[in-house]
């Protein structure tokens, strides 16, 4: 099983900030099987990117995804308001799937 | 858009059975893989399985032993079953369209497993 850690826990920023979340897999990802999700309290997550770097429907382009191998990033450029929220980072390249720990983005 | 709504029981008694079942609305459930996860505060987001529109199924094998999903097209519906369940599967359980990633979601149900 792939083992998913996210840093930092808390990234607390301002509005108009850009932010940098980190994903690291305890062994390589394959084929690029990883994907960034957003949830709100009270919500369920919300698909953002698959492929490391390909916005899901809907997702505007101020959130981006890099990455290779066994260390990704997701960037969100221009912090909104609406971007305050907890991100989570999941492969899906071999069962079982599994999530990141999570990124509690707060505002300063 | 499709859209899932969860439905079941919101408290199970420890050693009992947790059954779920997601209802479709707004799309066809054929030719796509639809999942279980469940979210706690233990252990995070964790993937209970999924099953295809023809039946097929593939499950996390830490919960293997005690999963059991089915689906039912002409109902719309899919469900979940979790045997033998103690206080760690308390969790909020969410339905998904998809097979390894997950773009639509169902709103989620509190299962709490308690006496």
């Amino acid at each position: 099983e792939i083992v998913l850690t996210q840093s930092p826990g808390t990234l607390s920023l301002s509005p108009g900030e850009r932010a940098t979340l980190s994903c690291r897999a305890s062994q390589s990802v394959a084929s690029n099987f990883l994907a960034w999700y957003q949830q709100k309290p009270g919500q369920a997550p919300r698909l953002l990117i698959d492929g490391i770097s390909r916005r899901a429907t809907g997702i505007p382009d101020r959130f981006s995804g890099s990455g290779s191998g066994t260390d990704f990033t997701l960037t969100i450029t221009r912090l909104e308001p609406e971007d305050f929220a907890l991100y989570y980072c999941q492969h899906y390249g071999s069962s079982p799937f599994t999530f990141g720990p999570g990124t509690t983005l707060a505002i300063k | 858009q499709v859209q899932l709504q969860e439905s079941g029981p919101g408290q199970v008694r420890p050693s009992e059975t947790l059954s779920l079942t997601c209802t479709v609305a707004e799309g066809s459930m054929d030719a796509y893989w639809w999942s279980w996860l469940r979210q706690s505060a233990g252990k995070g987001l964790e993937w209970i399985g999924r099953i295809y529109s023809s039946g097929n199924t593939n499950y996390n094998p830490s919960l293997k032993s005690r999963v059991a999903m089915s689906v039912d097209t002409s109902k719309s519906q899919f469900s979940l079953k979790l045997t033998s369940v103690t206080a760690a599967d308390t969790a909020v359980y969410y339905c998904a369209r998809g097979g390894t990633i997950f773009a639509h979601w169902g709103q989620g149900t509190l299962v709490t497993v308690s006496s």
